[in-house]
């Protein structure tokens, strides 16, 4: 079993709509990462949050250390948010970064 | 600033073959990382770096090499290049102070091994 999890594996949404990908860890974390890789492969850093909540523009990042869990939640898709979103817990003494496989999301306008 | 540069972004190398792939940041970052990503799979950390002189192992560092002489360079080495290294390879860099780890990531290099 991977030590971090992500669903849904793919995602298609109409323009306008909310979603919600989820990740989860089975491991004790000192912080969680949100990353957004590009069609053309570009990877961006979107949050890291390690307790509550951290909103940035349509994009909301939750996490729940009790649960070992985290949401990304956009707001009013639109097809620019078309990427694949990944999650990665931060563990260790080096803060070292293990991944989700990642979340495929495809917006339709 | 240019952020983290990788060098080259495509490569096709023979069964055998050696090459460096090349990666510089210019945020004075202390922190620097090796990634690959096969597909299908989360990325998977190869070797790290703490700061200049001193770089460790990660999860997968069979069959490379890293070097770290300066702040800014941290080129990986394939010395006997076999076709489970085709993959996708990403340098990242992060600055790690506090609660700080942000990771800044380069462009990627895609590397065929055939």
């Amino acid at each position: 079993k991977n030590e971090v999890e992500q669903s849904p594996q793919n995602l298609t949404a109409q323009e306008g709509e909310f979603i919600t990908i989820n990740c989860s860890y089975s491991v004790g974390i000192s912080a969680l990462h949100w990353l957004q890789q590009h069609p053309g492969g570009g990877i961006v850093s979107l949050f890291m949050l390690s307790s509550g909540k951290k909103k940035h523009g349509r994009l909301i990042a939750t996490i729940n250390i009790q649960e070992k869990h985290s949401s990304l939640h956009i707001t009013a898709s639109h097809p620019r948010d078309s990427a694949v979103y990944i999650c990665a817990v931060e563990r260790g003494s080096q803060g070292n970064l293990i991944f989700g496989k990642g979340t495929k999301l495809s917006v339709k306008p | 600033n240019a952020g983290v540069t990788q060098t080259p972004k495509f490569r096709i190398l023979k069964i055998g073959q050696s090459m460096t792939l090349q990666c510089t940041q210019d945020m004075n970052h202390n922190y620097m990382y090796w990634y690959r990503q096969d597909p299908g799979m989360g990325l998977k950390l190869i070797y790290y770096s703490v700061g200049a002189g001193i770089t460790d192992k990660g999860e997968v560092p069979n069959g490379y090499n890293v070097s770290r002489s300066t702040t800014e360079d941290f080129p990986l080495r394939l010395e006997l290049a076999a076709p489970s290294q085709t993959s996708v390879y990403f340098c990242a860099s992060s600055v790690r102070t506090g609660e700080n780890n942000e990771q800044f990531f380069g462009p990627g290099t895609r590397l065929t091994v055939l």
